[in-house]
């Protein structure tokens, strides 16, 4: 059963435009949510994060919004440009008294933004 | 920097082969994570490690067995390589501290391909 899930496979903008990219979880112990982009050929690299305690984190142009009671987090990139075109993963952790924390990924979006 | 190195980027084995997948870590983290990426499945982790000689399964272990001897490095090995297994295989680690949440940082990737 997929905990966490991206609905779209793909998305593709335009450049300057907005980007966002949806997330939804269904386990209501997760209270903290992290973003990946991956680029072909690479690993994952962090991009942001969000506690439960926010509902809003902002890193240039990257933004993270949480909604907890819809279960559903989104990520606003803007203004969008063609070094964004890369796969996108939402994870989502909950708290394990300070040992290992594991991290559940969605299925990732592929965004391709449009010179 | 973090630096996550994979032994290799790319592996081609037959099947039944005994496949062993090194990572290192230069962090000192005491966590680390092996993870296998397929399409429209995402991150799926196998095996994790908070200490040395420590192990534990995560959500798809069949197949696959771990080896941690020393801190810096987390083996990945398949006993009997299968087809079922040609997937892009993912090592992260992350460090275990005060802070609650820590992101992983992971390794750029090794291409298995079972013949």
């Amino acid at each position: 059963d997929q905990q966490v899930k991206q609905n779209s496979p793909s998305l593709s903008v335009q450049e300057g435009r907005i980007s966002i990219l949806n997330c939804d979880y269904t386990n209501s112990m997760f209270d903290y949510f992290l973003w990946y982009k991956k680029y072909p050929a690479e690993g994952p690299t962090f991009l942001i994060s969000i506690s439960s305690i926010k509902d809003k984190n902002e890193d240039g142009r990257f933004t993270v919004f949480l909604n907890k009671s819809a279960k559903h987090l989104s990520l606003h990139i803007v203004p969008s440009q063609p070094g964004d075109s890369a796969v996108y993963f939402c994870a989502a952790s909950g708290f394990h008294g300070g040992a290992t924390n594991k991290l559940i990924f969605g299925t990732g979006t592929l965004l391709a933004v449009q010179p | 920097d973090v630096k996550v190195t994979q032994s290799s980027r790319y592996l081609v084995k037959r099947t039944g082969e005994k496949v062993f997948l090194e990572c290192v870590q230069d962090m000192d983290h005491e966590n680390m994570f092996w993870y296998r990426q397929d399409p429209g499945l995402g991150l799926r982790l196998i095996y994790f490690s908070y200490d040395v000689k420590m192990k534990e399964k995560g959500d798809i272990p069949e197949g696959y067995s771990v080896s941690r001897e020393k801190k810096e490095r987390f083996s990945l090995i398949l006993e009997s390589a299968s087809t079922n297994q040609t997937s892009m295989y993912l090592c992260a680690s992350s460090p275990t501290g005060t802070d609650i949440y820590n992101e992983q940082f992971f390794g750029p990737g090794t291409r298995l391909t079972v013949l």
